[in-house]
């Protein structure tokens, strides 16, 4: 069974500042990676995935992800936030069992501060 | 491209009343998803389909769910009778079917409030 555990509920981080968003995965097999963004009153957009290859993920609107396997741990980065992205931020785990299940983590808060 | 689309946005029904909420997938797109999103319960999977059959409807939280999916380019989830404790924002989300690790697109959701 696969899992994610996202440490933060909530970060505040004062705009221009740089962000990390934690998450760990457990699976027993290959996984896929996936941060998803959450605007207030909209459904999850894709920010970034890993599906193999370079262990370090560019997405959009600037955030990095990087992969790191021994520590099971997918971290979300951004060097300089703007309060555009005061969102809710998932993390989300997909397996290589060939079906589009995902599970995701129970989100993180980004509130960014003028 | 049109995205997934739900209807409707906002909800508002009196307990024991019949719920219908609607999703129309990407065109294209061969898996389904409900899922149900609440604060203290955070985002739940409920049941998805793929090419119009349920796979795993093991998160529906009880009979008074079900789920349906007469075609390609469209699902319904019902709720019967409704019951305060359903009040949730609830989201359709469909992804292709030809690779694993495809991503999911989101729907804007449907917030139900069952006073």
């Amino acid at each position: 069974a696969q899992s994610v555990t996202q440490l933060d509920s909530q970060v505040p981080v004062f705009e221009e500042a740089p962000v990390e968003l934690r998450c760990n995965y457990s699976s027993s097999v290959s996984v896929y990676l996936f941060w998803y963004v959450q605007y207030p009153n909209q459904g999850l957009q894709l920010l970034l995935k890993y599906l193999s290859g370079s262990t370090l993920v560019k997405g959009i609107n600037g955030f990095e992800a990087e992969f790191n396997k021994s520590q099971t741990s997918f971290h979300l980065r951004k060097p300089s936030v703007h309060i555009s992205d005061t969102a809710e931020y998932f993390c989300a785990v997909s397996d290589s069992g060939g079906y589009q299940k995902v599970t995701f983590g129970t989100g993180t808060k980004l509130q960014v501060i003028p | 491209d049109a995205g997934v689309i739900q209807s409707p946005r906002h909800e508002v029904t009196e307990m024991g009343q019949e719920v219908t909420l609607r999703c129309k997938p990407i065109s294209g797109h061969d898996y389904l998803f409900w899922y149900r999103q609440t604060m203290m319960r955070g985002l739940e999977l409920l049941i998805y389909f793929n090419n119009n059959v349920p796979i795993d409807d093991s998160g529906m939280p009880e009979d008074r769910f079900s789920a349906k999916m007469p075609n390609a380019s469209f699902s319904t989830l019902k709720i019967q009778p409704s019951e305060p404790r359903d009040s949730a924002v609830y989201f359709c989300a469909s992804s292709p079917g030809a690779e694993v690790g495809q991503p999911q697109h989101f729907g804007d959701g449907t917030r139900l409030s069952i006073l």
